[in-house]
């Protein structure tokens, strides 16, 4: 099927552990994105990328590594899970038409560290 | 530093009735704003969005305004719907640069029968 998709949906992990969370689009869409949610500050950009092999920190970027060796995939790696990066991850890809810039986002990630 | 801002966590509304969501930016550079609609357990979808050469764009139900000059922008639906019942959150960047996609905090809307 066509879209976004994210896994695993649900992630306990301890504290110290390495975790990688998984996104793959359908679209060829050559943005994508990692977004945390969390209370009382929305969603915040950690990374993206602007093609394959093309990554650049967002506004949250520490703790976390990513790759993009293929276009259609984007996955975020904790590298020591910390308490502070529980949080409800978002994937999203980017659709440019010109002036309009139009983000699709997978169902997400809820990922606790114990 | 918080560029986009949602100042009302919450929103209650009787079904019917207007609901007007509000937002507020700081960055000058900003010149797309888009909302997006967001229910618990899924990720956000794309609501309505406007460009700054407007000041209004409709969409059946919503519409979006845009006040350049005191950099806010609201959105209106009308009637609202029980079904309206989501987290609506405001985003902005500056034209032609997807990578720059900045979202306010989050206003949860609840209407009621």
């Amino acid at each position: 099927d066509a879209g976004i998709t994210q896994s695993p949906r649900y992630k306990i992990t301890e504290t110290g552990r390495q975790v990688t969370l998984m996104c793959h689009q359908t679209w060829s869409h050559s943005y994508m994105f990692w977004y945390r949610q969390d209370l009382g500050h929305g969603l915040r950009l950690i990374y993206y990328s602007a093609a394959a092999d093309i990554t650049d920190k967002g506004e949250v970027p520490d703790g976390y590594v990513v790759s993009r060796s293929k276009t259609e995939n984007f996955p975020l790696t904790l590298e020591s899970a910390t308490r502070s990066q529980t949080s409800v991850y978002f994937c999203a890809s980017f659709r440019d038409r010109g002036l309009n810039t139009e983000a699709f986002f997978g169902q997400g990630t809820r990922l606790t560290v114990v | 530093d918080q560029q986009v801002k949602q100042n009302s966590p919450s929103l209650s509304v009787q079904e019917g009735r207007i609901s007007i969501l509000n937002c507020d930016y700081t960055n000058s550079m900003f010149d797309y704003f888009l909302w997006y609609k967001k229910y618990p357990a899924e990720g956000p979808t794309f609501l309505i969005s406007i460009s700054s050469i407007k000041d209004k764009n409709e969409d059946g139900r919503f519409t979006v305004f845009l006040n350049k000059s005191a950099k806010h922008l609201s959105l209106h639906i009308v009637p609202s719907q029980p079904g309206d019942s989501a987290v609506y959150f405001c985003a902005a960047t500056p034209a032609g640069t997807a990578s720059k996609l900045t979202f306010g905090t989050g206003t949860r809307l609840q209407v009621t029968l």
